[in-house]
């Protein structure tokens, strides 16, 4: 039961142009939320995080909301580089439990100079 | 440097023949854990260790086992590799998970393929 769910595998999109990635979640449980970005041949990286308490957080070009009603998250990044093509990773859980954190299968962005 | 090391980064076995992947952390975190990610799945975890000498099952722990001696080193260990355990693993550390910010660490990946 995939408790976290990343519907676009891969998104493509013009450098300068804002990139959305979704991300929907089941358990209404959880109430802390994260982006990880993963370049080839590496592990994911920590990129930027929600909890619930809030709708929106802003870290330079990227931009994380969360619409807790709907159980839906997105992340936008603008504009877009060429280096943000990556694998982004959605995660989500609880506060101080590391071990309901639920991850995504990710969303493969390409950004086209 | 920070950073969360895996050794080796790419293996290729046969079936029945153990292997160990290690993984260290220079961090002095508390937590450490292992996931498999597959295609279409996302990052599955195996096991997990909230200190040295706790450790305890993920969601998929079958096959695998694995030890915390040290708070630095959290191996992996496959007694009988089976050709459904090719994947590739990733070891994650973390500070003090009762920390709100439950940011993850992860090393480059174990690339497994068990013939």
């Amino acid at each position: 039961d995939q408790q976290v769910k990343q519907n676009s595998p891969s998104l493509s999109v013009q450098e300068g142009r804002i990139s959305i990635l979704n991300c929907d979640y089941t358990n209404s449980m959880f109430d802390y939320f994260l982006w990880y970005k993963k370049y080839p041949a590496e592990g994911p990286t920590f990129l930027i995080s929600i909890s619930s308490i809030k709708d929106k957080n802003e870290d330079g070009r990227f931009t994380v909301f969360l619409n807790k009603s709907a159980k839906h998250l997105s992340l936008h990044i603008v504009p877009s580089q060429p280096g943000d093509s990556a694998v982004y990773f959605c995660a989500a859980g609880r506060p101080g439990n590391n071990n309901d954190m639920r991850f995504g299968a990710g969303t493969r962005l390409t950004v086209k100079p | 440097e920070a950073q969360v090391t895996q050794n080796p980064r790419y293996l290729i076995t046969v079936t029945g023949k153990k292997l160990t992947v290690t993984c260290s952390q220079n961090m002095n975190h508390e937590y450490m854990s292992w996931y498999r990610q597959d295609p279409g799945l996302g990052l599955r975890q195996i096991y997990y260790s909230m200190n040295v000498e706790v450790t305890d099952k993920g969601d998929v722990p079958e096959g695998y086992k694995v030890s915390r001696k040290e708070k630095r080193n959290f191996p992996l260990i496959l007694e009988s590799p089976s050709p459904n355990q090719t994947s590739l693993y990733f070891c994650a550390s973390s500070q003090d998970t009762r920390l709100a910010k439950n940011i993850q660490y992860f090393g480059a990946g174990t690339r497994l393929s068990v013939l």
